[in-house]
């Protein structure tokens, strides 16, 4: 089967820089992405990474190490619309998508 | 902009009644999903769709039933509802070609209540 490991929960302050950790355990490995969720919304694609290395997208940065089975997403210049729910999701067997149980992000002013 | 629709934001059963949630989706996906969640517990897929009417159990399909008869719509099913099936229930849908399969687009969520 599958498992993810992320942190429950993660306080910064406004303008810091956070890193939340995922690692994980499956077969079929294809991918891993992020998705923010604010309470009440739906969940919104930031990042996916197939290969290792680092994927930058404006303040958000996502990495990825195969090997490690590890990744994480690094949040710059942090604000306070950045409080929400983070989840990172294995893709596995090309088309199935298996998501950890999210960390709270909480940005203090 | 990818747009995926689900019927209904809040829904109030009896226990053992049929409950129908529709999903649909504008952008011609190969591939749709239904998962569920709940606090503490992230997402969990219970069933998605490669094609239409093909589907392949998640790993929480028991007490629920998919249908895809159109390659735009996917429903769920709840045959007769139970308490513990109270939750948001989140739609997604995906391409099968290169360059987007690692990004799943989401529905704003049916949150159910069962009484």
């Amino acid at each position: 089967g599958q498992s993810l490991e992320q942190p429950s929960e993660v306080t910064a302050v406004e303008g810091a820089i956070v890193q939340i950790n995922c690692t994980y355990q499956t077969s079929g490995f294809y991918g891993l992405s992020w998705y923010q969720q604010h309470d009440g919304g739906a969940p919104t694609f930031l990042s996916y990474n197939a290969l290792d290395g680092l994927e930058e997208t404006g303040r958000f940065s996502s990495f990825l190490s195969r090997s490690d089975s590890y990744g994480y997403l690094l949040l710059q210049e942090l604000q306070m619309k950045d409080s929400a729910s983070y989840f990172c999701a294995v893709q596995y067997n090309f088309n199935k998508f298996y998501f950890g149980s999210g960390t709270k992000l909480n940005v203090k002013p | 902009d990818v747009k995926v629709t689900q019927s209904s934001r809040y829904l109030v059963k009896r226990t053992g009644e049929k409950v129908f949630l529709e999903c649909v989706q504008d952008m011609d996906h190969e591939n749709m999903f239904w998962y569920r969640q709940d606090p503490g517990l992230g997402l969990r897929l219970i069933y998605f769709s490669y094609d239409v009417k093909m589907k392949e159990k998640g790993d929480i399909p028991e007490g629920y039933s998919v249908s895809r008869e159109k390659k735009e719509r996917f429903s769920l099913i709840l045959e007769s509802a139970s308490t513990n099936q109270t939750s948001m229930y989140l739609c997604a849908s995906n391409p099968s070609g290169t360059g987007k399969t690692g990004e799943l687009f989401f529905g704003e969520g049916s949150r159910l209540t069962v009484l």
